[in-house]
């Protein structure tokens, strides 16, 4: 498997619930990054955590990060139906340039 | 201040064409980075380019595939032959400084080839 994979791939909830993403990865890494992207649409950066950080917090989102079992948590809190979206981790792996490598994504649905 | 601009926005060619990719990286910014999305799938890195010059294309397909980024005008993406699987989404970022931080995301060119 890949670098910077997502889990669930597909995850449905009700308006006001939270969603919980997560994220693994393979190598060490410089950092951490989790973007949006709406339905045909672009890459909308979220937040990105360093490898020396655990906890992030921006607005509804809290990402965690543990470098031990490299794997990441994206949280939605309160969620809108406007947060449907496909997110994506993706992995600066340190030796790798300046490349970014992202997973596959969690579909994210939410019902209004 | 504008943000990446790519164009066009949506492609189609029929096998056997040339398609041109172009993006246009946010003012000042000198670094570009090349990624693809597969259907269903996450972005690939294929090449990352700095004003006239090829840093890192380990990501890009050796065969038909070729970037440039010169000093005057817009980053080019070009795949010669096209062939069905090349349909995709094709997305270029740009940065001020060479980074895995704060790479600036365009909305990306949908190719789709007959």
């Amino acid at each position: 498997s890949q670098q910077g994979e997502e889990d669930p791939q597909a995850l449905s909830i009700q308006e006001g619930e939270n969603a919980t993403m997560n994220c693994s990865y393979k190598t060490s890494i410089n950092n951490l990054q989790w973007y949006r992207q709406n339905s045909g649409r672009g890459l909308v950066h979220l937040i990105l955590i360093r490898s020396n950080e655990r906890e992030k917090h921006s607005g509804r989102l809290r990402v965690t990060l543990d470098t031990s079992k490299k794997s990441s948590s994206l949280l939605i809190t309160a969620s809108r139906a406007a947060d449907t979206a496909s997110y994506f981790c993706a992995t600066a792996p340190t030796n790798a340039g300046n490349m970014l490598t992202f997973g596959g994504g969690t579909r994210l649905m939410v019902k209004p | 201040n504008a943000g990446v601009m790519q164009n066009p926005r949506h492609l189609v060619r029929r096998r056997g064409q040339e398609a041109r990719l172009r993006c246009s990286p946010m003012k000042g910014h000198s670094h570009v980075y090349w990624y693809r999305q597969l259907p269903e799938e996450g972005l690939k890195f294929m090449v990352y380019l700095q004003k006239e010059n090829i840093i890192d294309e380990s990501g890009m397909p050796k065969e038909r595939f070729s970037a440039e980024f010169p000093k005057e005008g817009p980053s080019i993406l070009r795949i010669q032959q096209v062939v069905r699987g090349d349909s995709a989404a094709y997305f270029c970022a740009s940065s001020l400084l060479p980074t895995q931080e704060t790479q600036y995301f365009g909305p990306g060119t949908r190719l789709l080839v007959l």
